[in-house]
Order: structure tokens, then C-alpha cells, then sequence
């Protein structure tokens, strides 16, 4: 089956730095997204990786390594704005999206 | 502005009835896409649709039914709606369908039934 795990929860300090992983199994892969959704909204596009290696794009940075099946999203500079949950979506051999649960991120001041 | 609307934005409904949730973009984008998302469980793909004309099954198209009748509109109807229905589904759209062309989402109905 296809399967995309991340944390439910995590909790980081405005101003410090966040890590969250995710970790696929999935058939097929043309690539990884990560999208941010704030409580009662859509999802917002962040990022996409297909490549091994780190993209980054401003305070937010993603990570894949395709041996391992996993990628994670790295947000500098917590600000308060970024208190939401952060989606993962592995595109699979037909491109459709598996979309992990989301980790819930809250930040305190 | 340019993106995707959704309506209603929320709808309290019987079991047994009928409703559609109606989805319509402004960007000219093949393909659209409707999902279902459920807390504790990842955004779940219902249909979707690469082109005007055509349309596909996702993971959990039970229940539901979808037509593309032009590039802008994607409905989506409940024939007989079921309390497992109760969600929150977004309508989504990307520039091309079978890619990996950034999605775009609408901002959602939240429907409950009853």
C-alpha cells in the first residue's frame, strides 16, 4: 500500500528553528510537495522537490533523499504566522497526490 | 482575482438527500480535482478531471459523481448523502492533469449530514 507518515504535533519557540519529516512509501514517484494549511483554510503551495538535495526559499527549506524516502521541511525565524498545520504529498506513478495526515505546528512566544 | 471559489461554505443536510457542491476556477486550468479531507487522515482525491469532457475515479469515488462539461465549472454531487459524507471538501485545480504541475485549492465546504 502507499503510506506517507509524518509527526501529528510539534510544538517549536518563535525565533527558533523547526524540523518536520516525512516519510513515504508510495508506487512510484515524480516528486514531493509540501504544502502549509492554516486552521480553516485551504492549502497553500510551499514547496516541491523531485531531486535529492536541499531547495530553499527563504525562511522555509526542503529536504529529499528518494533512497531513503524521505524529506523534511525546515522553517528558520518562527514567527507567529506560521502556527498551522504542514502537509506532505508524494506524487505517485499515475501523478496523483498521497497526502500525509499533517503536522500540527504550534508556536509559542 | 483570479483563483477558485466553492459553494455553499458550509451546508447541514439529511441523509437520503441530494446536494452538489460546485467548484468553478478563473485560471484556465486543465485539470481539476476534488478531495475530502477528514481529521487525523490526509487530503483523500474523490475524482478529478485532466480536460473538459473527461473525468477519472480517485481513491474514494463511492457515492459520488462528477461532470466537466467545460474548462471553468467541476461539480460535485451526493446522490443520497450518508452521515460518512460529512467533511470538508476542497475543489482543487492545477494547469495540467497527469503532471506535477502545482495544485491550486478553493477554500472549501464544509458539509455535515445528518
Amino acid at each position: 500500500g502507499q503510506n506517507i507518515d509524518q509527526p501529528t504535533e510539534m510544538t517549536a519557540t518563535e525565533g527558533a528553528i523547526v524540523q518536520i519529516n516525512c516519510t513515504y512509501q508510495t508506487s512510484g514517484f515524480n516528486g514531493l510537495f509540501w504544502y502549509q494549511q492554516h486552521a480553516g483554510e485551504a492549502p497553500t503551495f510551499l514547496s516541491y522537490n523531485v531531486l535529492d538535495g536541499l531547495e530553499e526559499k527563504g525562511r522555509f527549506s526542503s529536504f529529499l533523499s528518494r533512497s531513503k524516502g524521505y524529506s523534511y521541511l525546515l522553517l528558520k525565524e518562527l514567527q507567529m504566522k506560521d502556527s498551522a498545520s504542514y502537509l506532505c504529498a508524494v506524487s505517485d506513478s499515475n501523478y496523483q497526490l498521497i497526502w500525509g495526515a499533517g503536522t500540527k505546528l504550534i508556536i509559542k512566544p | 482575482i483570479a483563483g477558485i471559489t466553492q459553494a455553499p461554505t458550509s451546508q447541514i443536510l439529511a441523509a437520503g438527500r441530494r446536494m452538489t457542491l460546485r467548484c468553478t476556477q478563473d485560471m484556465r486550468h486543465n485539470a481539476m480535482y476534488w478531495y475530502r479531507q477528514d481529521l487525523g487522515l490526509g487530503l483523500r482525491l474523490i475524482h478529478y478531471s485532466n480536460t473538459a469532457g473527461t473525468t477519472g475515479k480517485g481513491e474514494v469515488p463511492d457515492g459520488y459523481s462528477v461532470s466537466r462539461a467545460n474548462t471553468d465549472d467541476f461539480p460535485l454531487t451526493l446522490a443520497s448523502a450518508v452521515p460518512s459524507q460529512t467533511s470538508v471538501y476542497f475543489c482543487a485545480s492545477s494547469d495540467q492533469g497527469g503532471s506535477t504541475d502545482t495544485q491550486y485549492f478553493g477554500p472549501g465546504t464544509r458539509l455535515t449530514v445528518l
